[in-house]
């Protein structure tokens, strides 16, 4: 079965601080991998996927995520964030040979708290 | 707006009780999911609708549970006799046949049981 697994629960940082948040996943075949965002009090949103091609991916907002097929990780990034991108954060996976059905598994999420 | 919507909003039931949520997804969406989202934790599948059909019900959907999209439109999902346990944000999301990944979610219907 598959597992998304976000290593960090909580995480607090300055403005202007580097991010990076972990996700690693359980899944021996083809994955497509996501993250969403849900900014308080707002729904899920999708901030980058990954498919297939260049493993660097850039989202929304000047976030990015590295999909290291080695290592079953897709890591989230930003070089510098705002006060505005306090939220959390969900990563995802789905079985890219699921077939029909494109549910996706998800992480326990990280909350992130940026002060300004 | 052409999101996707949820109603109601929150819904405060006593336990024993049953509720129905609705779930009104993009008008050119053929596929609907439900999830359900507790405190500190992700989204879990629920079930997932290609037009009218459902196509897959996870086992976390009790017999207490159901879900229609009688249409291939909006969807309802009803929970009879409530038990604390089922208090959890309902989500609702839709996504296209030919963008199969661009899920659209709903704000959700937050349930308490008391």
């Amino acid at each position: 079965a598959q597992s998304v697994s976000q290593h960090n629960h909580h995480v607090i940082l300055s403005e202007a601080a580097s991010l990076e948040l972990g996700c690693n996943y359980s899944y021996g075949g083809t994955v497509n991998l996501f993250w969403y965002v849900q900014y308080p009090g707002q729904h899920l949103q999708l901030l980058l996927k990954y498919f297939s091609g260049d493993p660097l991916v850039k989202g929304i907002k000047g976030f990015e995520a590295e999909f290291i097929k080695s290592k079953f990780s897709f890591n989230l990034r930003k070089p510098s964030v705002q006060w505005s991108d306090t939220a959390e954060y969900f990563c995802a996976v789905n079985a890219g040979d699921a077939g029909n059905n494109r549910k996706l598994i998800w992480g326990l999420g990280t909350s992130l708290a940026v002060n300004p | 707006d052409t999101g996707v919507s949820q109603d109601p909003r929150h819904k405060i039931t006593k336990r024993g009780q049953n509720v129905t949520f609705r779930c009104d997804p993009i008008s050119e969406h053929n596929r609907l999911y439900w999830y359900r989202q507790t405190l500190g934790q992700g989204p879990e599948f629920l079930t997932y609708f290609q037009n009218e059909a459902q196509l897959e019900k996870s086992r976390l959907l009790s017999d207490r549970f159901s879900a229609e999209r009688p249409k291939g439109s909006f969807s309802t999902l009803e929970i009879q006799r409530t038990e604390q346990g089922d208090s959890a944000m309902y989500l609702c999301a839709s996504s296209s046949e030919t963008d199969y990944y661009g899920y659209t979610f709903g704000s959700g219907t937050r349930l308490t049981v008391v």
